[in-house]
């Protein structure tokens, strides 16, 4: 079955610098899509960035980026220069093959403070 | 981004009534929609994924009969929560499922922004 870890239950970083969050997942698929998610305090869940277990290079978006390292099955978040609003939680999730109507299945969740 | 609306945003209801949940896809057309349930400080967990003419396929441990799900519409999904208790008390959010177009590149999902249910 898939499964998707975030170990760093809370991370703290000063404002400007850069931080990652970690994510593994794992899955007997060779086909699959990694994703990942910011949920402020209002609860909604905002798209940041998308990678496809085929691609190649590393999926950018503005100050998000992933670090896709397949044979390690990890999928770690990179922001940099944060701002104060990217405090937030910040959910890694995976798509399930298309077999099993997309759904997505979450990691437990960071959760970033970014210190003034 | 495709817009998805969910109302109401919150509700408080007295133990044992219904209460109904709508998820909205505004600017597109949803032939799949999830519906999920998150308590605080923790993740998401799928309850169901609604398919526009067909019955909803609910996840291991959800019951059926207490969160029903309609999906009648390419636009529009309901979930019902049936005879609330105080532990069906969470945040209940929708997504629904876009198809990788020109303009989405990717197989995304929109989420709404979540309905908070409080039952006392």
């Amino acid at each position: 079955a898939q499964k998707i870890t975030q170990t760093q239950p809370g991370m703290f970083v000063q404002e400007k610098e850069a931080v990652t969050l970690d994510c593994t997942y794992d899955t007997s698929d060779q086909s699959y899509g990694l994703f990942w998610y910011k949920q402020p305090s209002s609860g909604e869940m905002i798209f940041l960035i998308y990678q496809g277990s085929y691609d190649e290079q590393n999926a950018t978006e503005g100050r998000y980026s992933l670090n896709f390292q397949k044979a390690r099955k990890s999928a770690n978040l990179v922001i940099s220069a944060s701002q104060l609003w990217d405090s937030a939680m910040y959910f890694c999730a995976m798509r399930d093959p298309y077999n099993q109507g997309g759904k997505l299945i979450f990691g437990q969740g960071t959760e970033l403070s970014v210190k003034p | 981004g495709a817009v998805v609306s969910q109302h109401p945003s919150w509700v408080i209801c007295k133990s044992g009534t219904s209460v109904k949940i709508e998820c909205r896809s505004l600017d597109f057309q949803a032939t799949t929609m999830f519906w999920y349930r998150q308590f605080p400080k923790q993740s998401l967990m799928l309850m169901a994924t609604s398919n526009e003419g067909s019955k909803a396929t609910y996840e291991q441990g959800v019951e059926k009969d207490k969160f029903l799900i309609n999906h009648a519409s390419l636009t529009l999904s309901t979930l019902t929560v049936t005879s609330a208790h105080p532990e069906d008390s969470s945040f209940y959010i929708c997504s629904a499922r876009v198809l990788a177009t020109s303009v989405y590149r990717y197989n995304e999902q929109f989420f709404g922004p979540g309905t908070r249910l409080t039952v006392l």
